[in-house]
């Protein structure tokens, strides 16, 4: 079955304490992304990638960190979290250059307390 | 101001209701609008998207979009209970892996309850 898997699903973590989010795609999509979800804020990127070992900031890129050294892996990594990192987060792929569509994971819900 | 304005609801309707969405943008640039639709703990879904002004049509679903006034709309004729989901509008110009300048901006997303 194609999809976008992120593990874990769920996360209560401490202040400070380095975390990563894993990322995976079965689609051999170039595109891959990051998005956090808060309450009235929408979507907002934090990172993507257009291709393996290229990646770039999105809005809110700050206190996060990325990596693409495989296709199909693009994993989050919050090296010291923090309480307003606290938030619901998406990876979402996209097939080739031009496709507007994004597949999205189900989510990894994040608490930093 | 918010790139993308939409209103949060909840919008609760009795089923088979008539349903409509709406969102509003600023930027002018924008070339192409979304609708993805976000059940409750799971990721957004492409509902559909279109590049110019008017009315796109996919079943039950009418996105309409008009540039001159920045205004985008969904409806949802003869709603039903699995219709009940966050419906995201998403604007966006570029294009992925194609240009730089590429970007896609999301709405916060509206509640929608359709009751049996």
């Amino acid at each position: 079955e194609a999809q976008v898997t992120q593990n874990p699903r769920y996360l209560i973590t401490v202040t400070g304490k380095k975390l990563t989010v894993t990322c995976s795609q079965n689609m051999n999509h170039e595109y891959m992304s990051w998005y956090r979800q808060d309450p009235g804020l929408g979507l907002r990127q934090i990172y993507y990638s257009m291709n393996v070992e290229v990646t770039d900031k999105g809005d809110v890129p700050e206190g996060y960190k990325v990596s693409r050294k495989e296709k199909r892996n693009f994993p989050l990594i919050l090296e010291s979290p923090s309480p307003n990192q606290t938030s619901l987060y998406f990876c979402a792929s996209s097939l080739t250059s031009g496709s507007h569509e994004q597949y999205f994971g189900p989510g990894t819900r994040l608490t930093v307390t | 101001q918010k790139e993308v304005e939409q209103d949060p609801g909840p919008l609760s309707v009795p089923e088979g209701a008539i349903v409509s969405l709406n969102c509003t943008y600023s930027n002018s640039a924008f070339q192409y609008f979304m609708w993805y639709r976000q059940y409750s703990r799971k990721g957004p879904e492409l509902l559909m998207y279109t590049y110019s002004s008017g009315n796109k049509e996919d079943g039950r679903f009418t996105a309409q979009v008009d540039k001159s006034s920045k205004y985008i709309s969904l409806f949802i004729r003869d709603s039903q209970p699995s219709d009940s989901a966050t419906y995201l509008c998403a604007v966006g110009f570029g294009r992925p892996l194609m240009d730089s300048s590429y970007k896609l901006i999301f709405g916060s997303g509206t509640r929608l309850l359709v009751r049996p």
